[in-house]
């Protein structure tokens, strides 16, 4: 059983640059979620996918938008990028059945912002 | 917004002795989960207690919950270097979002 992934483990950019940040799901898993993890902070939620189309946001703006695709791999990203989107960027997958309370985390992604 | 706050913030104990950190939340609740994040990393899900449970136990893990208070606690009995990490209750998961608290800074100094 492969275990969640996520593209690239580091990552810099510059203010107003865009970033895209990829995830790919456990075995079985249908649903996706991103969270952003600032430093020193617990993880908050971005939004989750399912089926392809976006199933819950939390209060983040417009400019963080997500894909997933077909094998339920899922892309998240930032355009206009801001100096506090620096943070790690998890994802999170799920199956969609009820059968588990968890969600699987992946190593993350850390972004950082100049 | 975080689901709560955790306490202490940062705990540094001795590597054999017990280490004990608690959870608030503020919503009605379903379950209550407790992670793990070593180095500002992905996150290991550690147990997961129901709202219908009182306490519950895996390996050196001992979690409880307090409903009425809305409150949890974990215990790490016996504590490791390796239990070096950030610690977060959450609560939510599955298909529905997982809300975070504060987290507590655990070290153990061998």
């Amino acid at each position: 059983e492969t275990g969640v992934t996520q593209s690239p483990t580091h990552l810099i950019k510059t203010r107003g640059q865009q970033v895209t940040l990829r995830c790919s799901s456990q075995s079985g898993h249908n649903t996706v979620s991103w969270y952003q993890q600032a430093l020193g902070q617990g993880p908050q939620f971005i939004f989750q996918y399912y089926r392809e189309e976006e199933n819950g946001r939390g209060n983040f703006p417009p400019r963080f938008s997500g894909l997933q695709f077909p094998n339920y791999s899922s892309e998240l990203n930032v355009n206009a990028l801001e100096l506090d989107d620096s943070a790690l960027y998890l994802c999170a997958s799920s199956p969609r059945d009820g059968s588990t309370d968890t969600q699987y985390f992946g190593p993350g992604t850390r972004l950082t912002v100049l | 917004s975080q689901q709560g706050e955790e306490d202490p913030q940062a705990l540094s104990i001795q590597e054999g002795e017990n280490a004990t950190m608690n959870c608030s939340y503020k919503t009605s609740i379903n379950n209550l989960q407790w992670y793990r994040q070593n180095s500002g990393r992905g996150l290991v899900h550690l147990i997961l207690i129901r709202s219908n449970e009182r306490e519950k136990h895996s390996g050196r893990l001992r979690v409880t919950l307090d409903t009425s208070k809305k409150s949890s606690s974990l215990l790490i009995t016996a504590s490791r270097a390796a239990d070096t990490a950030s610690y977060f209750c959450a609560t939510g998961g599955g298909y529905q979002k997982v809300t975070f608290g504060t987290g507590t800074k655990l070290q153990v100094i061998p």
